[in-house]
Order: structure tokens, then C-alpha cells, then sequence
């Protein structure tokens, strides 16, 4: 069925170091890409998206490519602050009838 | 403007108890989401109303009711609640009915005593 797997956390980082956080995903189709970001004690804010093949969503700092050919949509930063510090979620939805499908989120802790 | 709102913030409620979520969007969107999130788990959809229509039902018991009374409203009727429905609930909406970009709401964190 369609999934999406991330890397477990906690991935604990210093601050102005470099951020990777593995996606993968598993669809029939060609779905749309999302990371949603959620920090502390909040709901869930969409951080970036890409809708098709080798499309780059930035926002922030953050990017992440959608990869046809590894399936794959890691999330990046080039150097990461303390206020980064959340639950970083992947997702996938393969067409406008069809729901989110997430990740199992990984969280980051950042270090001063 | 991609401002989801709810209602409450925190709601404290006993099992006999009967409380309702709200929520509010003015994006003009036509889909809208009711989410159930567990510590360190993401979320899992519970209701989807499309054009004010229920479109999706997740199984969820019926002591949960979801009620659109127009576009921009969404409410989640609680009674009779176990401790195990503690959570965050999330509300979320989306424009071209049900799918695509989702925007969420801050959520409602609900403790049931």
C-alpha cells in the first residue's frame, strides 16, 4: 500500500550545523510531497510541498527534491538554529480525492 | 492568509460530560478535516466534509459527531468520552475538496478525566 517512511529520531544537531532528514515514499501514482513542521505545544504548519518530478520546495531555509527515481524527498538545511527545534513530518497525497498519508515524524533537537 | 482557527485551546472533560470542538477558516476552502494526534505519533484522520457534505468516516466511534453547518464552519461534537480519547485534535482544510494541500489549525489538547 502507499506509505511513507522517515528516518527515527530524536536527531539532536548543534546549532549552524547541517540538517538532513530522510523521506521515502511508496505510491501506485505520482502523489504530491509535504513537510509539515510542528513545534511545541502547536498544531501543524505546512513548511514546504512539491507536486511533481524534480520539483525543489523551499521555504525558510529549508528544501527538499522530489526524487522520482529514489522516491525520495529529504528534507535539508544549511545551517540550523535553536528555534528549529520541532517535529519535522513527511507526507505524501497521491491526487485531490485522496488523504494525507504521513510519516511517523522525526523530531530534531537543536543545540545551542 | 492560511489561518485555520480553534476552539478551545484546552478543554478539560469529564466522561459523562458532553463539549464541542470548533473550528474556523475564511480562505474560502470547501474541504475540511477533523484529525485525532497522539503524543509522538503523527495525525490520524478521523472525519472529511466536502462541500459541506460528509465525504469520509474513519470508523470513529459515535461518541464523536462532526457537524458542518456551513463552508467556513467545522465542529466536533463530544459525549460520553473515555480517558484514551485524550489528545490533540486537529482541525485542518483544504480548497478544492477533499486532498491536495491541507492547512491546519493550532488544535484543541483534550484531557478526559
Amino acid at each position: 500500500g502507499d506509505s511513507v517512511t522517515q528516518m527515527e529520531g530524536p536527531v539532536t544537531l548543534s546549532e549552524e550545523a547541517f540538517l538532513t532528514i530522510n523521506c521515502t515514499y511508496t505510491a501506485t501514482g505520482y502523489p504530491s510531497l509535504f513537510w509539515y513542521v510542528q513545534y511545541p505545544g502547536e498544531g501543524l504548519q505546512l513548511l514546504l510541498k512539491a507536486t511533481k518530478a524534480d520539483d525543489k520546495g523551499s521555504n525558510k531555509g529549508f528544501e527538499a527534491t522530489y526524487r522520482k527515481e529514489t522516491t525520495s524527498f529529504h528534507l535539508e538545511k544549511g545551517s540550523v538554529q535553536v528555534s528549529d527545534s520541532a517535529v519535522y513530518f513527511c507526507a505524501q497525497s497521491l491526487n485531490a480525492g485522496n488523504m494525507l498519508t504521513f510519516g511517523g515524524g522525526t523530531r530534531l533537537m537543536v543545540k545551542p | 492568509d492560511t489561518e485555520v482557527t480553534q476552539t478551545p485551546k484546552h478543554l478539560v472533560m469529564g466522561m459523562t460530560n458532553k463539549k464541542s470542538l470548533k473550528c474556523e477558516q475564511h480562505m474560502g476552502h470547501r474541504a475540511m478535516y477533523w484529525y485525532k494526534q497522539k503524543a509522538k505519533k503523527p495525525p490520524e484522520l478521523m472525519f472529511v466534509y466536502s462541500y459541506e457534505k460528509l465525504s469520509i468516516n474513519e470508523s470513529v466511534p459515535s461518541r464523536f459527531s462532526p457537524e458542518c453547518p456551513n463552508s467556513s464552519l467545522l465542529n466536533l461534537h463530544l459525549h460520553a468520552l473515555q480517558p484514551e480519547d485524550s489528545a490533540l485534535y486537529l482541525c485542518a482544510s483544504s480548497q478544492d475538496g477533499a486532498g491536495g494541500t491541507q492547512y491546519f489549525g493550532p488544535g484543541t489538547r483534550l484531557l478526559v478525566l
